[in-house]
């Protein structure tokens, strides 16, 4: 399996600034994900980022308010921009698997507190 | 009805005792099934991965895939205190993974 690291693990911002999240894979993947993990809630796609190409959203998430950049095979950033309280939750990169089809590999999160 | 159904708990028991996980599903498309296990302040970390219908045991974990009822479960053996987490069950169909809510497991030393 990779090996995810994401930067900042955890930061506290003001309301109405934006905040950038990165993504690092020990190796080439060609999909990578964010995902948002509210308390209570399902793990939910933000978007699909693929190298090279705009990253795919999922209903109710848009490129103004979650830009993402995927420069090369192993990094990518999530900005989440404008925050509000609302915005306060977990943010969580993810990579395909190798074995078969479905399975995803996480990093360890970012825990984001919008006040 | 949402997708994919998992009761949060939280799920309480003592060191030693065989603990089942369950969720159901509605989209009779899903065809790979996944347990993930997440430690509180960590990342989800995939504990089991099971392909169509069937049993898979790795120590002492054993998912079951049911899909004529539309129901997974995920079974601990001897369970330990460090089994403590909570268990994220998902499933595609070669799509998007759809996740369940979680449930929170405690195992009481």
């Amino acid at each position: 399996s990779a090996v995810i690291s994401q930067k900042p693990s955890r930061d506290i911002c003001q309301r109405g600034t934006s905040l950038t999240i990165q993504c690092q894979v020990d190796s080439q993947v060609t999909m990578m994900f964010w995902y948002r993990q509210q308390p209570g809630q399902s793990l939910t796609l933000i978007a699909t980022a693929n190298q090279g190409s705009e990253a795919t959203y999922e209903s109710g998430f848009v490129i103004d308010k979650f830009p993402i950049s995927r420069p090369n095979l192993t990094f990518s950033t999530l900005t989440v921009s404008n925050m509000s309280p609302e915005d306060s939750s977990i943010y969580l990169c993810s990579v395909g698997g190798y074995r078969g089809k479905g399975e995803q590999y996480f990093g360890p999160g970012t825990r984001l507190t919008v006040t | 009805q949402k997708e994919v159904e998992q009761d949060p708990g939280p799920l309480s028991v003592p060191e030693g005792a065989i603990v089942s996980l369950n969720c159901t599903y509605s989209n009779s498309a899903f065809q790979y099934f996944m347990w993930y296990r997440q430690y509180s302040r960590k990342g989800p970390e995939l504990l089991m991965y099971t392909y169509s219908s069937g049993n898979k045991e790795d120590g002492r974990f054993t998912a079951q895939v049911d899909k004529s009822s539309k129901y997974i479960s995920l079974f601990i053996r001897d369970s330990q205190p460090s089994d403590s987490a909570t268990y994220l069950c998902a499933m595609s169909d070669e799509g998007n993974l759809i996740f369940g809510k979680g449930t929170k497991l405690s195992v009481k030393p």
